[in-house]
């Protein structure tokens, strides 16, 4: 248990639906992350979070929308997904974003596109 | 390419059997860690390293920082089944918030 939940845990949906993930940490921190992570893959950062305030979009497709209502809270959008973007989607957070500071990841969301 | 290099990609051992994973890059990193990730879970933090050639121990876990901060060994001593998982190594090159990960190295130990 590391402080950061992810629902769902398993989600398949096809390719014309529109579905949402969320993330919730409990730890107090202030930046928020979403992760990929496919199958031989390098971990690929997202999005980034820092109070509340988008401070990174890594060239993510739009059809990936992510949402910040406060800082313990970060969603992650989706509609009209295509089969690649089959992965685990991991969310992480940390005290803030900047420096080697330590992010705590949440058990992830395997998400398969049909 | 990969910023970071993972090898080897899989490694299965016997249980009290020694294995070393490296980490290899072009880049200089501010700082570098190890992560542990188990089926089902996302990564956990395992170590930071900061200074070229430092050397830090985690019971029977033994990190390397290479002298020109470009890459990074971990070696398991005596390895045990509960030290099976995928083991990632990720870089801070700036000191920003943009860690760079490696593939990871997926870690069998058999009993």
């Amino acid at each position: 248990e590391t402080g950061v939940t992810q629902t769902p845990r398993h989600l398949v949906m096809g390719m014309t639906n529109k579905k949402s993930l969320k993330c919730e940490q409990h730890l107090g921190h202030n930046a928020m992350y979403w992760y990929k992570q496919s199958a031989k893959k390098p971990l690929e950062l997202m999005f980034v979070y820092n109070f509340k305030e988008q401070t990174e979009n890594n060239s993510v497709p739009s059809r990936f929308s992510p949402e910040c209502p406060n800082s313990s809270h970060l969603f992650l959008h989706l509609h009209t997904l295509q089969p690649e973007d089959s992965a685990l989607y991991l969310c992480a957070s940390s005290q803030v974003a900047g420096g080697p500071d330590e992010q705590f990841f949440g058990p992830g969301t395997r998400l398969t596109v049909l | 390419t990969q910023l970071l290099e993972q090898s080897p990609q899989f490694l299965s051992i016997q249980e009290g059997e020694n294995l070393t994973v490296y980490c290899n890059s072009s880049s200089v990193f501010s700082s570098l860690q190890w992560y542990r990730q188990e089926p089902g879970e996302g990564p956990v933090l395992l170590v930071t390293v900061v200074t070229g050639g430092e050397v830090k121990k985690l019971k029977r876990l033994t990190f390397q920082f290479g002298d020109a901060r470009k890459d990074s060994s971990l070696h398991i001593t005596a390895a045990q089944p509960g030290d099976t998982g995928l083991y990632l190594c990720a870089g801070d090159r700036s000191n920003d918030y943009k860690l760079s990960f490696g593939a990871g190295t997926t870690v069998t130990v058999r009993a």
